[in-house]
C-alpha cells in the first residue's frame, strides 16, 4: 500500500489559518471515514488531533478542523499560534486490515 | 492516567531478531487494540502490524510479512512484537498505540514514548 500524499511543507504567520493536504485513493481516503491526523513536535510521539476525518478529541483546540473531498482530506489550522509549529501526518484505513500514513507535513510558523 | 510504556529496543546485527514489548496501564487493556507504528531516523509515520483486544486477530504491513509477529498477554496487560531476521531498513523508533474505541482504525489515542531498535553490524 502506497503512502499517502502530503505536502512537505506548510507556512502561515500567527493568526493566519493554513489548511494542509492529504490524498489518497478510492480504497482508502475515498473510501472510509476512518481518517485521522497526529501532530507530532520533534522527539515527542505523536499526538491524535482530528480522528473520523471531522471528529476532535476532547482538549484539541477547536482552531483544527478536518475535511475531506472525494480522495483527498485536510487539516486545517485556525488563528495559528507558535506552538502549533510541528509535523503533522494523516492516516486512513486502506482496507484489508492495512493502515496508510501520509509522508508528513512540516507546519512551519513565520 | 491511561499509558503505554515499550522496552526492549537496542543495537542487533542483521539477522537478528529482538523483541519489543508494550505495557498499558489506566485503562481495561484487553477492551482495545494495540499497534506498532514505527518511524526510522528523519522519516515519517509508518504502520507495522495491530492485533485486537482479545489477541485474536492480527496484522501486519507487507514490510514486516513473515518476519515480525504481534500477540498480547492480557493478564500482563503486555503486547509484543516479535521481530526476526531484521534488515538495516527496520531501523527506527517503534511505538505502540491503543486504538480509541474497539470500532475505530487507525485512531490512535494514546501512544507510548517509544524505543529505539538499530540494525547495524
Amino acid at each position: 500500500q502506497s503512502a499517502l500524499t502530503q505536502p512537505p511543507s506548510a507556512s502561515g504567520s500567527p493568526g493566519q489559518s493554513v489548511t494542509i493536504s492529504c490524498t489518497g485513493t478510492s480504497r482508502d481516503v475515498g473510501g472510509d471515514k476512518y481518517v485521522s491526523w497526529y501532530q507530532q513536535h520533534p522527539g515527542k510521539a505523536p499526538k491524535l488531533i482530528i480522528y473520523e476525518v471531522t471528529e476532535r478529541p476532547s482538549g484539541v483546540p477547536d482552531r483544527f478542523s478536518g475535511s475531506k473531498f472525494g480522495n483527498t482530506a485536510s487539516l486545517t489550522v485556525s488563528g495559528l499560534q507558535p506552538e502549533d509549529e510541528a509535523d503533522y501526518y494523516c492516516c486512513s484505513y486502506g482496507g484489508n486490515n492495512n493502515l496508510v500514513f501520509g509522508g508528513g507535513t512540516k507546519l512551519t510558523v513565520l | 492516567e491511561m499509558q503505554l510504556l515499550e522496552s526492549g529496543g537496542g543495537l542487533v546485527q542483521p539477522g537478528g531478531s529482538l523483541r519489543l514489548s508494550c505495557e498499558g496501564s489506566g485503562f481495561t487493556f484487553s477492551n482495545y487494540a494495540v499497534n506498532w507504528v514505527r518511524q526510522a531516523p528523519g522519516k515519517g509515520l509508518e504502520w507495522v502490524s495491530g492485533v485486537t483486544g482479545n489477541g485474536a486477530s492480527t496484522f501486519y504491513a507487507e514490510s514486516g510479512k513473515g518476519r515480525f509477529i504481534i500477540s498480547r498477554n492480557n493478564p500482563k496487560n503486555t503486547v509484543y512484537l516479535q521481530m526476526s531476521s531484521l534488515r538495516v531498513e527496520d531501523t527506527a523508533v517503534y511505538y505502540c498505540a491503543k486504538e480509541l474505541s474497539p470500532r475505530t482504525r487507525g485512531t490512535f489515542d494514546i501512544w507510548g514514548q517509544g524505543t529505539m531498535v538499530t540494525v547495524s553490524a
